[in-house]
């Protein structure tokens, strides 16, 4: 069936850094896409999304990177910090559901 | 605003009961998601309420059930427990069952025992 997937399940980043996170998709009618992070003990929070008609967003400190050509979706976060530690989850979204990713679990390294 | 609230915290039941989970939405928001997480198979949709009714269901067997009240508030509830549904199970509520982000408690860990 469809899925979205993770390239990579834990990511260490030097604290000051950029981090990147990368998604892969594989149905190509989904039209919204969805970053969330999950801190230990908590539920998933909403970072940001993006529609199809997009290519790129931005909130604060992060970014959102749509490439429908080989279907990848990457979230940025500008200048990491400690309390971006978490693990981060890509979703899908189609027929009103959202497919999820597996998770990355982002390490900072003081 | 009151986020997304979801009681219990923490559930220790042994095979073969049941248990009901409680979940109240955002204040306005009319649609109601429950995900169960486990380290293994990550979020698994459950089924999705929108004014009372289930408009989605996921690839759960008839053990997990829910309902949705007049006031948004939702249960899930699920009957003779096996070991496998020690999970977390998360409610997420929303402005409509349309894209858009769905917002998150922080989940009821179940243990069976």
């Amino acid at each position: 069936g469809e899925s979205v997937g993770l390239h990579l399940p834990t990511l260490s980043v030097q604290e000051g850094d950029n981090s990147i996170i990368n998604c892969a998709y594989s149905n190509s009618a989904s039209d919204y896409f969805i970053w969330y992070k999950q801190e230990s003990g908590k539920g998933p929070q909403f970072i940001i999304d993006i529609r199809s008609n997009m290519d790129k967003r931005q909130g604060q400190r992060v970014t959102v990177l749509l490439n429908k050509t080989v279907k990848h979706l990457s979230l940025q976060i500008a200048a990491t910090q400690p309390g971006d530690s978490a693990v981060y989850f890509c979703a899908e979204g189609g027929n009103y559901q959202l497919i999820w990713g597996a998770g990355t679990k982002l390490i900072i390294k003081p | 605003k009151a986020g997304v609230t979801q009681t219990p915290r923490y559930l220790i039941k042994t095979r073969g009961q049941q248990v009901t989970l409680s979940c109240s939405p955002i204040s306005g928001h009319r649609s109601v998601s429950w995900y169960q997480q486990t380290p293994g198979q990550g979020l698994q949709f459950l089924f999705e309420y929108f004014s009372e009714t289930q408009r989605n269901k996921g690839n759960f067997p008839g053990r997990f059930s829910g309902r949705q009240f007049s006031n948004s508030r939702s249960e899930m509830n699920v009957s003779t427990l096996e070991l496998g549904d020690s999970a977390l199970y998360l409610c997420a509520s929303s402005w409509d069952r349309g894209n858009s982000p769905l917002h998150f408690g922080n989940g009821t860990r179940l243990t069976v025992t």
